[in-house]
């Protein structure tokens, strides 16, 4: 069974920085890209960012590109998102997610994990 | 530029059938979409991909009265023998080579 745990979701000042973390089990991680959604109170989904099975390419929202690191240890089946220079509208309930095809970027997610709540405010 | 826009709400009876659209922006016809569903308070469930043909393939346990169709631009969720737990947001999501867009949701109300 696939599972996707999030954690490290806190309250953090603007400007401040954060770093979620995801433990991925019941597939074979090191074959699949990763994904970060987020979704803040009471909106839609909205893509921040994915890294390749390999770690080899990354690619970033507009929002955040500059500002966030996605990266992963296939050794420890783990995802990472680095948070740098929060703002206020980076407030979200932050979800890693599954790409569907191993060994590409297919862009598709097909597991999601239950999210960690990221607050940024003063 | 690769945007997908829904209806932000629909209603159907307990039941009945509905059918959400989820339109690509010009020029995109031709994209793979995928639906997703989130339910109240909980992550979202990928239900299923959607090509431009029509054919789709479902995810892990996701049952026979969840389908896909497409038409030109427009993607189609049906949802037949509506039950309430079928009451929540449903996502389409598609890859732009560099980024994945989501649209913007339609709440289905289960009457």
């Amino acid at each position: 069974e696939v599972q996707l745990v999030e954690s490290g979701g806190v309250v953090v000042q603007p400007g401040g920085s954060l770093r979620l973390s995801c433990a991925a089990s019941g597939f074979t991680f090191d074959d699949y890209t990763m994904h970060w959604v987020r979704q803040a109170p009471g909106k839609g989904l909205e893509w921040v960012s994915l890294i390749s099975w390999d770690g080899g390419s990354t690619y970033y929202a507009d929002s955040v590109k500059g500002r966030f690191t996605i990266s992963r240890d296939n050794s420890k089946n783990s995802l990472y998102l680095q948070m740098n220079s929060l703002r206020t509208e980076d407030t979200a309930l932050y979800y890693c997610a599954k790409d569907i095809m191993a060994i590409t970027i297919f862009g598709f997610v097909d597991y999601w994990g239950q999210g960690t709540l990221v607050t940024v405010s003063s | 530029q690769l945007v997908l826009t829904q209806s932000p709400s629909a209603s159907a009876s307990l039941g009945a059938s509905v059918k959400l659209t989820c339109t690509l922006s010009s020029g995109h016809s031709s994209y793979a979409i995928a639906w997703h569903q989130q339910q109240p308070e909980k992550g979202p469930r990928y239900l299923m991909k959607l090509n431009s043909d029509g054919s789709h393939s479902k995810g892990d346990g996701i049952p026979d009265r969840f389908s896909g169709s497409s038409s030109g631009a427009e993607r189609y969720l049906t949802i037949s023998s509506l039950q309430s737990e079928d009451e929540a947001d449903y996502y389409c999501q598609t890859w732009g080579t560099g980024f994945v867009v989501f649209g913007g949701g339609t709440k289905l109300t289960v009457l």
